[in-house]
């Protein structure tokens, strides 16, 4: 079975631009949930999606947005980037294996913003 | 609010030795799960074992398993007969029970295994 796959793995963006990145879940899965790790924050929770409806969203300001599509494929999108933005952007998807959600992760998106 | 806490920022161990890696929580949810993750170089989390928080047994999966205590609140990671290969940082994470999938991570360890 493949894994959770994300493109671009790497994306090089202007302070100002709009960046949009896609995660494809592990077939069956349908929850797909996007973090941001940086040196400084650790790992930290963007949002959820379920079944095209986000079930969860984290403490990011608005240019931080998301969709999931009807394959469960997911993009995640900033806009009006800033230079702290720079991360490794992980996608993980869900499912739920008897009494325990497994939840497995991409290998990540790592954005550089200058 | 939940908060996970590893107070290791790094471990030093010698190939074969068995090491622990300490994570304590804080939740005020009845139902939880605690996951922990290694993550090389390369940047993927790479998914090592579970533990529910109505488990009584302590998971384990291969060489790791989790020491789950949950008066003390503690979920550390053991490993044991450690290899060159398992030089990665360690997370430990948490989930609030429910159907969400929002997990929350501790700061990580950074473990090294020395030839």
């Amino acid at each position: 079975k493949a894994g959770v796959t994300q493109t671009p793995r790497y994306l090089i963006k202007t302070r100002g631009q709009q960046v949009t990145l896609s995660c494809s879940p592990i077939s069956g899965h349908r929850s797909v949930s996007w973090y941001q790790q940086t040196p400084g924050q650790g790992l930290q929770f963007l949002f959820e999606y379920f079944s095209e409806t986000q079930r969860n969203k984290g403490n990011f300001p608005g240019r931080f947005s998301g969709r999931q599509f009807s394959n469960s494929r997911s993009e995640m999108n900033v806009s009006t980037l800033e230079l702290g933005d720079s991360a490794l952007y992980l996608c993980a998807s869900s499912y739920l294996a008897g009494v325990i959600y497994e939840q497995y992760f991409g290998p990540g998106t790592r954005l550089t913003v200058t | 609010a939940q908060k996970i806490t590893q107070t290791q920022p790094g471990m030093f161990v010698q190939e074969k030795e068995a090491v622990t890696l300490d994570c304590t929580y804080d939740t005020s949810d009845q139902s939880y799960g605690l996951f922990w993750y290694k993550q090389p170089s390369s940047g993927e989390m790479i998914f090592l074992i579970y533990q529910g928080s109505y488990d009584e047994q302590n998971a384990t999966e291969g060489r790791y398993s989790l020491n789950f205590q949950k008066a003390r609140k503690s979920a550390n990671l053991v490993i044991s007969a450690s290899q060159l290969g398992d030089s990665a940082m360690y997370f430990c994470a948490m989930r609030e029970g429910g159907g969400a999938q929002k997990l929350v991570f501790g700061q990580g360890t950074r473990l090294t295994i020395n030839p």
